[in-house]
């Protein structure tokens, strides 16, 4: 089915530890974002892209960093892993058109 | 900073009943889009309102967006149990394009009892 790919879907990660957070989508949406949802705070931007080789900063973009060098991939990486950036993380995409963000399925992140 | 709040944060009700959930900016809405998201899975787009006073409806959902587009409400009418899940409300800051840059709500998790 199209629409946007989350891996993994669960992670366990040790403090100060690395890891990629792998999005992709097969709709050729120009503007890819990540989310992190943590209870009782909805969802809050860490980076977006508005295509290939574009990137910038959101509300919370603190210990994440991101690349876009296709359309379809926009992997979120944490390169020292902290216990506050447990949460689930979630990858969004959308074309030029219609204002409609398509969702992946989520990544849950814990960091001990 | 634009703040939403959402109220209630937690409802639960029994299956029939009805309920209305809201969504209160500290700012004017760029346009206001209403999602809903079930465990394990992302949020799914309900609805896009742009227009002050405008009403839209979904088979038993119906949601308003205010007069002076600084607040909506989205209302369920004889609640079912796969009405379940978290709600959300969002801001899409389309001032000129959004790019995918959304402000969420803290959300409403609603609970329907069989």
């Amino acid at each position: 089915n199209a629409g946007v790919t989350q891996t993994p879907k669960f992670q366990v990660l040790k403090t100060g530890q690395s890891m990629t957070l792998q999005c992709a989508q097969d709709m050729n949406h120009e503007y890819m974002s990540w989310y992190r949802q943590d209870p009782g705070m909805g969802l809050r931007l860490i980076h977006y892209s508005v295509g290939a080789g574009i990137t910038d900063q959101g509300e919370v973009p603190n210990g994440y960093n991101v690349s876009r060098s296709t359309t379809e991939d926009f992997p979120l990486r944490l390169l020292s892993a902290a216990p506050s950036q447990t949460s689930v993380y979630f990858c969004a995409s959308r074309g030029t058109g219609a204002n409609v963000l398509t969702f992946g399925a989520g990544s849950r992140l814990t960091v001990l | 900073t634009q703040l939403l709040e959402q109220s209630p944060q937690f409802l639960s009700i029994q299956e029939g009943e009805n309920l209305t959930v809201y969504c209160n900016s500290s700012s004017v809405f760029s346009s206001l889009q209403w999602y809903r998201q079930e465990p394990g899975e992302g949020p799914v787009l309900l609805v896009t309102v742009v227009t002050g006073g405008e009403v839209k409806k979904l088979k038993r959902l119906t949601f308003q967006f205010g007069d002076a587009r600084k607040d909506s409400s989205l209302h369920i009418t004889a609640a079912q149990t796969g009405d379940t899940g978290l709600y959300l409300c969002a801001d899409t800051n389309a001032g000129g394009t959004s790019y995918g840059k959304l402000t969420f709500g803290q959300g409403t998790i609603l609970t329907v009892h069989p």
